[in-house]
């Protein structure tokens, strides 16, 4: 089946550090979701992309969904404690499917 | 507070015994689906009920079953525990990409 793939899959950063992570996949997406999950919690929806090209921000967050439909890529701007946690880009497999596969993770852990 | 609850939070069960996930949404939503994330991974797709009928499937053996009731609750079953059963089941509440995961019930089998 279709799987994505995150790199990096852990960061150590210093607060206040800009940070960038990606995801790849070998066949196309049509939508690229990216999620962050905390400890105990179910992941939580940070930035939806529908179109290739798109570039769209949620405060200091901003993800672009890639040219060629296989990748994408979220970059936080002046890390804080809080961004801390895993974070999981996913997608719809075929067009208009409802279910998601998700990568597997990059885990941000932040000295301050 | 995602608006989506399941019951229990943690759950501790021995190799083949069988085991209930609970899952209720505020808002209603006619479309459920559960996901199994074991340690250190991302979600997988179990399978998804729309308005009470299975949806969709993902690769998971027939002894995990589901239900989905009028008021859009839904359970998640699972037959002769296997120890590879631990991990965290996460139920998904609505459609159109605006999905809101509950917490999560975290299963561990011994």
């Amino acid at each position: 089946g279709q799987q994505l793939n995150q790199s990096p899959q852990s960061m150590f950063i210093q607060e206040g550090e800009d940070v960038s992570m990606n995801c790849t996949s070998s066949s196309i997406f049509n939508t690229w979701l990216w999620y962050k999950q905390d400890p105990g919690e179910g992941p939580v929806l940070l930035i939806a992309l529908y179109k290739a090209g798109e570039l769209t921000s949620n405060g200091r967050l901003t993800a672009q969904f890639g040219i060629t439909r296989k990748d994408s890529f979220l970059n936080i701007s002046a890390s804080i404690p809080s961004d801390v946690g895993i974070y999981f880009c996913a997608g719809p497999p075929i067009q208009g499917a409802q279910k998601l596969v998700f990568g597997q993770g990059t885990r941000l852990t932040i000295n301050p | 507070e995602t608006g989506v609850t399941q019951s229990p939070t943690h759950l501790i069960k021995t190799r083949g015994q069988q085991v209930t996930l609970r899952c209720s949404s505020q808002s209603g939503h006619n479309t459920v689906s559960w996901y199994q994330q074991a340690l250190g991974q991302g979600p997988q797709f179990i399978f998804q009920y729309y308005r009470e009928e299975e949806n969709g499937r993902g690769n998971f053996p027939p002894r995990f079953s589901g239900l989905q009731f009028p008021n859009y609750s839904s359970e998640l079953n699972v037959n002769a525990l296997e120890l590879d059963d631990s991990a965290l089941y996460l139920c998904v509440a609505g459609y159109n990409y605006g999905y809101t995961f509950g917490s999560g019930t975290r299963l561990t089998v011994v």
